[in-house]
Protein backbone atom coordinates (compact mmCIF):
# COMPACT_ATOMS: atom_id res chain seq x y z
CA UNK A 1 0.00 0.00 0.00
CA UNK A 2 1.00 3.86 -0.25
CA UNK A 3 1.66 5.40 2.75
CA UNK A 4 2.85 8.79 4.20
CA UNK A 5 4.63 9.07 7.67
CA UNK A 6 5.50 12.73 9.55
CA UNK A 7 4.65 13.17 13.15
CA UNK A 8 1.78 13.79 14.60
CA UNK A 9 2.93 16.99 16.75
CA UNK A 10 6.39 19.08 17.14
CA UNK A 11 6.94 22.05 19.72
CA UNK A 12 9.45 24.80 19.01
CA UNK A 13 10.10 27.88 20.03
CA UNK A 14 9.91 31.45 18.69
CA UNK A 15 12.98 32.34 16.86
CA UNK A 16 14.30 29.11 16.81
CA UNK A 17 14.77 26.24 14.07
CA UNK A 18 12.38 23.22 13.37
CA UNK A 19 12.94 20.24 10.93
CA UNK A 20 9.86 17.93 10.05
CA UNK A 21 10.47 14.85 8.63
CA UNK A 22 8.63 13.15 6.07
CA UNK A 23 8.90 9.43 4.87
CA UNK A 24 7.06 7.84 2.22
CA UNK A 25 6.33 4.51 0.13
CA UNK A 26 4.44 4.86 -2.96
CA UNK A 27 3.82 3.58 -6.30
CA UNK A 28 5.96 5.54 -7.87
CA UNK A 29 7.39 9.23 -7.60
CA UNK A 30 6.39 11.85 -9.48
CA UNK A 31 6.91 14.59 -7.14
CA UNK A 32 6.88 16.14 -3.24
CA UNK A 33 4.61 18.80 -2.18
CA UNK A 34 4.66 20.56 1.34
CA UNK A 35 1.70 22.91 1.98
CA UNK A 36 0.60 24.82 5.04
CA UNK A 37 -2.72 24.80 6.39
CA UNK A 38 -3.83 27.04 9.24
CA UNK A 39 -6.72 26.20 11.42
CA UNK A 40 -9.78 26.44 9.51
CA UNK A 41 -7.85 27.28 6.38
CA UNK A 42 -7.46 26.15 3.18
CA UNK A 43 -3.81 24.37 2.66
CA UNK A 44 -1.20 26.35 1.12
CA UNK A 45 1.56 25.61 -1.23
CA UNK A 46 5.06 25.82 0.48
CA UNK A 47 7.44 23.81 -1.80
CA UNK A 48 7.58 21.02 -4.59
CA UNK A 49 10.72 19.02 -5.21
CA UNK A 50 11.43 16.30 -7.53
CA UNK A 51 15.16 15.59 -7.80
CA UNK A 52 16.81 15.15 -4.96
CA UNK A 53 18.68 17.97 -2.94
CA UNK A 54 17.87 21.37 -0.90
CA UNK A 55 15.04 24.10 -2.32
CA UNK A 56 15.53 27.22 -0.05
CA UNK A 57 12.83 29.93 -0.20
CA UNK A 58 13.42 32.52 2.38
CA UNK A 59 12.95 31.22 5.95
CA UNK A 60 11.71 28.00 4.23
CA UNK A 61 13.92 25.02 3.15
CA UNK A 62 12.58 21.39 1.75
CA UNK A 63 15.07 18.30 1.25
CA UNK A 64 14.64 15.45 -1.06
CA UNK A 65 15.95 11.86 -0.95
CA UNK A 66 14.01 9.67 -3.54
CA UNK A 67 16.65 6.62 -2.71
CA UNK A 68 15.54 7.25 0.86
CA UNK A 69 11.70 7.96 0.54
CA UNK A 70 12.77 10.42 2.61
CA UNK A 71 12.09 14.72 2.22
CA UNK A 72 12.27 17.31 5.45
CA UNK A 73 10.69 20.67 6.15
CA UNK A 74 12.72 23.33 7.51
CA UNK A 75 11.65 26.39 9.24
CA UNK A 76 14.19 28.97 10.46
CA UNK A 77 13.70 32.28 12.21
CA UNK A 78 10.13 30.68 13.99
CA UNK A 79 7.33 33.21 14.61
CA UNK A 80 4.28 32.89 16.12
CA UNK A 81 2.11 32.88 12.81
CA UNK A 82 4.03 29.57 11.75
CA UNK A 83 1.78 27.63 14.25
CA UNK A 84 0.22 25.58 11.68
CA UNK A 85 -0.45 22.12 10.27
CA UNK A 86 2.22 21.09 7.92
CA UNK A 87 0.98 18.36 5.36
CA UNK A 88 3.81 16.48 2.82
CA UNK A 89 2.24 15.07 0.26
CA UNK A 90 3.75 12.69 -3.08
CA UNK A 91 2.90 12.26 -6.48
CA UNK A 92 2.39 8.71 -7.63
CA UNK A 93 3.01 7.27 -11.10
CA UNK A 94 -0.91 7.99 -11.79
CA UNK A 95 -0.23 11.50 -10.71
CA UNK A 96 -2.75 10.69 -7.72
CA UNK A 97 -1.51 12.75 -4.96
CA UNK A 98 -0.94 10.72 -1.37
CA UNK A 99 -1.43 13.23 1.45
CA UNK A 100 0.27 12.95 4.69
CA UNK A 101 -2.19 13.24 7.59
CA UNK A 102 0.27 16.64 8.29
CA UNK A 103 2.40 17.61 11.29
CA UNK A 104 0.60 19.69 14.01
CA UNK A 105 3.40 22.71 14.78
CA UNK A 106 3.11 24.87 18.00
CA UNK A 107 5.31 27.85 18.31
CA UNK A 108 5.49 29.38 21.90
CA UNK A 109 7.12 32.38 23.12
CA UNK B 1 -6.15 36.82 -10.95
CA UNK B 2 -8.99 35.22 -9.16
CA UNK B 3 -8.19 32.16 -6.78
CA UNK B 4 -10.51 28.79 -6.57
CA UNK B 5 -14.09 29.51 -5.69
CA UNK B 6 -15.82 27.11 -3.55
CA UNK B 7 -19.44 27.46 -3.21
CA UNK B 8 -21.55 27.40 -1.09
CA UNK B 9 -18.81 27.75 2.56
CA UNK B 10 -21.47 25.83 4.50
CA UNK B 11 -24.11 23.26 4.23
CA UNK B 12 -26.13 21.81 6.70
CA UNK B 13 -28.23 18.63 5.47
CA UNK B 14 -30.23 16.08 6.60
CA UNK B 15 -29.14 12.31 6.25
CA UNK B 16 -30.36 10.71 3.40
CA UNK B 17 -30.71 14.20 1.59
CA UNK B 18 -28.24 14.71 -1.57
CA UNK B 19 -25.74 17.87 -1.85
CA UNK B 20 -24.09 19.36 -4.62
CA UNK B 21 -20.79 21.18 -4.21
CA UNK B 22 -19.26 23.53 -7.06
CA UNK B 23 -15.44 24.34 -7.47
CA UNK B 24 -14.60 27.18 -10.02
CA UNK B 25 -10.58 26.88 -10.61
CA UNK B 26 -7.99 29.23 -11.32
CA UNK B 27 -8.64 30.45 -15.05
CA UNK B 28 -6.79 28.69 -17.52
CA UNK B 29 -5.73 25.38 -14.72
CA UNK B 30 -7.69 22.60 -16.43
CA UNK B 31 -7.37 19.86 -13.73
CA UNK B 32 -9.61 19.86 -10.56
CA UNK B 33 -9.20 17.61 -7.56
CA UNK B 34 -11.87 16.76 -4.76
CA UNK B 35 -10.85 15.75 -0.96
CA UNK B 36 -12.30 15.16 1.86
CA UNK B 37 -11.05 16.74 5.37
CA UNK B 38 -11.93 15.37 8.51
CA UNK B 39 -9.90 15.76 11.84
CA UNK B 40 -7.19 13.54 12.87
CA UNK B 41 -8.03 11.80 9.01
CA UNK B 42 -5.83 14.41 7.18
CA UNK B 43 -6.67 15.28 3.35
CA UNK B 44 -8.68 11.89 1.83
CA UNK B 45 -8.32 12.43 -1.97
CA UNK B 46 -11.43 11.95 -3.49
CA UNK B 47 -11.62 12.07 -7.40
CA UNK B 48 -9.17 14.52 -10.13
CA UNK B 49 -10.61 15.61 -13.18
CA UNK B 50 -8.73 16.70 -16.60
CA UNK B 51 -10.43 18.02 -19.78
CA UNK B 52 -13.67 16.73 -18.58
CA UNK B 53 -12.61 13.17 -17.80
CA UNK B 54 -12.16 11.72 -14.74
CA UNK B 55 -8.32 10.67 -14.53
CA UNK B 56 -8.50 8.99 -11.19
CA UNK B 57 -10.46 8.17 -8.30
CA UNK B 58 -10.05 7.48 -4.42
CA UNK B 59 -11.71 4.75 -2.45
CA UNK B 60 -14.97 6.23 -1.36
CA UNK B 61 -18.27 4.94 -2.13
CA UNK B 62 -20.50 5.12 -5.18
CA UNK B 63 -22.59 7.79 -3.45
CA UNK B 64 -19.67 10.31 -4.33
CA UNK B 65 -19.74 11.51 -7.82
CA UNK B 66 -18.33 13.95 -9.84
CA UNK B 67 -18.03 15.94 -13.10
CA UNK B 68 -16.40 18.69 -14.95
CA UNK B 69 -17.53 21.03 -17.79
CA UNK B 70 -16.26 22.32 -20.62
CA UNK B 71 -14.90 25.27 -18.54
CA UNK B 72 -13.32 22.92 -16.54
CA UNK B 73 -15.31 24.05 -13.25
CA UNK B 74 -16.51 21.00 -11.44
CA UNK B 75 -19.08 19.62 -9.34
CA UNK B 76 -19.16 16.68 -6.71
CA UNK B 77 -22.40 15.37 -5.99
CA UNK B 78 -23.26 13.39 -2.33
CA UNK B 79 -26.67 11.07 -2.54
CA UNK B 80 -28.08 9.58 0.09
CA UNK B 81 -25.93 11.56 3.02
CA UNK B 82 -24.57 10.17 6.23
CA UNK B 83 -23.56 11.45 9.44
CA UNK B 84 -20.01 10.27 8.45
CA UNK B 85 -20.12 12.28 5.20
CA UNK B 86 -19.84 15.69 7.73
CA UNK B 87 -16.42 17.01 7.05
CA UNK B 88 -14.51 19.90 5.24
CA UNK B 89 -14.50 19.38 1.20
CA UNK B 90 -11.88 21.12 -0.40
CA UNK B 91 -11.39 21.08 -4.10
CA UNK B 92 -7.53 22.01 -5.70
CA UNK B 93 -6.89 22.96 -9.53
CA UNK B 94 -3.67 22.70 -11.20
CA UNK B 95 -2.38 23.65 -14.63
CA UNK B 96 -1.77 20.17 -15.73
CA UNK B 97 -2.34 17.27 -13.10
CA UNK B 98 0.12 19.02 -10.22
CA UNK B 99 2.80 20.45 -12.03
CA UNK B 100 4.17 23.77 -10.22
CA UNK B 101 1.52 22.91 -7.46
CA UNK B 102 -1.92 22.84 -6.26
CA UNK B 103 -4.16 25.82 -5.14
CA UNK B 104 -6.92 25.24 -2.87
CA UNK B 105 -10.06 26.73 -2.43
CA UNK B 106 -11.59 27.74 0.78
CA UNK B 107 -13.97 24.45 1.19
CA UNK B 108 -17.36 24.01 1.34
CA UNK B 109 -18.04 23.03 5.31
CA UNK B 110 -20.64 20.21 5.74
CA UNK B 111 -22.77 18.78 8.28
CA UNK B 112 -24.99 16.11 8.19
CA UNK B 113 -27.51 16.14 11.19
Amino acid sequence: GQNIDQPTEMTATEGAIVQINCTYQTSGFNGLFWYQQHAGEAPTFLSYNVLDGLEEKGRFSSFLSRSKGYSYLLLKELQMKDSASYLCAVKDSNYQLIWGAGTKLIIKP
Amino acid sequence: KAGVTQTPRYLIKTRGQQVTLSCSPISGHRSVSWYQQTPGQGLQFLFEYFSETQRNKGNFPGRFSGRQFSNSRSEMNVSTLELGDSALYLCASSQYRGDYGYTFGSGTRLTVV
